[in-house]
Formats: structure tokens, sequence, C-alpha cells
């Protein structure tokens, strides 16, 4: 069955640390992958995306994410943290031989001074 | 460009009743999806309209509905309210169809059952 798993519940960094948020799917083929975020009280924000190409892509707010198909992996990272990063973290996966889009239940962040 | 705009924000009901959320898309996005966002059960797909016909139906009993518009607009349903019922629900649209959309979600509606 179609999965996707964040192995962090909640992550505490420092405000200037490195970030590194995990996600690990299960699927057959090569899905289509995706990093959301919500802040407190407001919907889903689209940080970055992969279909295919490069593995390594790209966001808003200075993230990026790396696919790696051998961990069926798609983390995402931040070189450095700021406290407006603090937030709740989904990776979502969609399927075209399931038809949807599956998200993962989450990584809350939070980031102290 | 305007966001999606999901009515009301907040709602308390009471078992029993029903209750209608409503969304309107971007501005040229077709697509329609509905989410149920809960502590335990995290976001859970309700259901996709695409050119007022739905496309796609998560594993939701009969009491969760929805429709579309001509203009994209989207209502959901939910009828004999029970106290699991109680969630967040985002509304997301995107410009046409399948897994491969980004999706541009709102704010929610806050529904509470008392």
């Amino acid at each position: 069955a179609q999965s996707v798993t964040q192995p962090d519940i909640h992550i505490t960094v420092s405000e200037g640390a490195s970030l590194e948020l995990r996600c690990n799917y299960s699927y057959g083929a090569t899905p289509y992958l995706f990093w959301y975020v919500q802040s407190p009280g407001q919907g889903l924000q689209l940080l970055l995306k992969y279909f295919s190409g490069d593995t390594l892509v790209q966001g808003i707010k200075g993230f990026e994410a790396e696919f790696k198909r051998s961990q069926s992996s798609f983390n995402l990272r931040k070189p450095s943290v700021h406290w407006s990063d603090a937030a709740e973290y989904f990776c979502a996966v969609g399927s075209t031989s399931y038809d949807k889009v599956i998200f993962g239940p989450g990584t809350s962040l939070s980031v102290i001074p | 460009k305007a966001g999606v705009t999901q009515t009301p924000r907040y709602l308390i009901k009471t078992r029993g009743q029903q209750v209608t959320l409503s969304c309107s898309p971007i501005s040229g996005h077709r697509s329609v999806s509905w989410y149920q966002q809960t502590p335990g059960q995290g976001l859970q797909f309700l259901f996709e309209y695409f050119s007022e016909t739905q496309r796609n139906k998560g594993n939701f009993p009969g009491r969760f509905s929805g429709r579309q518009f001509s203009n994209s607009r989207s209502e959901m349903n939910v009828s004999t309210l029970e106290l699991g019922d109680s969630a967040l629900y985002l509304c997301a649209s995107s410009l046409g169809t399948g897994v491969g959309q980004p999706q541009h979600f709102g704010d929610g509606t806050r529904l509470s059952i008392l």
C-alpha cells in the first residue's frame, strides 16, 4: 500500500542552525513529490516540488530538497533556519497509479533564539 | 491574484445538525479538492471536483458530500454531524487535475461539534 512517513514528529533547532526534515515513501514508480508548510491558523503553502530531472530542487524561502530513488526519500533542507520558519511541514506524494496525493503526518518545527 | 477563500472561518454546531462550507478557488483554477485535518489522523483527502464533476473520492461516509459550480466555486456539506467531525476543513485549488498538480490551499474552516 502507498504510504508516506515523516519519522520526526517534532524537531527543535536553534536559529541559524541547519535543518533537515526527513520524508520516506513507498510506491512502485517515481512519484510526484511535494513539500508544504503550514503556519498556525493558516492553510498549507507549497515550498517545492519534484517531478523529474535534477534530483536537487530549490524552493521558496531558501529551502531545498533532494530526491534519492535508492532510499525512497525526499528530505527537506535549509542551511540556516530563521525564527519565522517555525511551522508544521508536510511531505506529500502523488502517484499516477493510485491517482491520489497522500500527505505525511507532518513534522512540527520549533526554533529557539 | 486573490488566493483560495474559504468561508466561514469558524463554525460551531451540535450533533445531528448539518453544515455547508464554501470554497472559492484562485481565478482560472478548475480543480478543487477538500481535505479534513485532525491532530490524530492528519490530512485526509475527502474529494476532488473538476469541471463540476467529482473526479475522485476519499474514504469517508456518505454524510460527506460536495459539489462544484460552473464558476469553479465549491461547497462541501456534512449531514448528521458527529463529534468526530470536529476538524479543520481545507480546500485546495489547482489549474488542472491530476496528482502532479501543485495545490493552493485556503486557510480552512474550523468546525467544532458540541
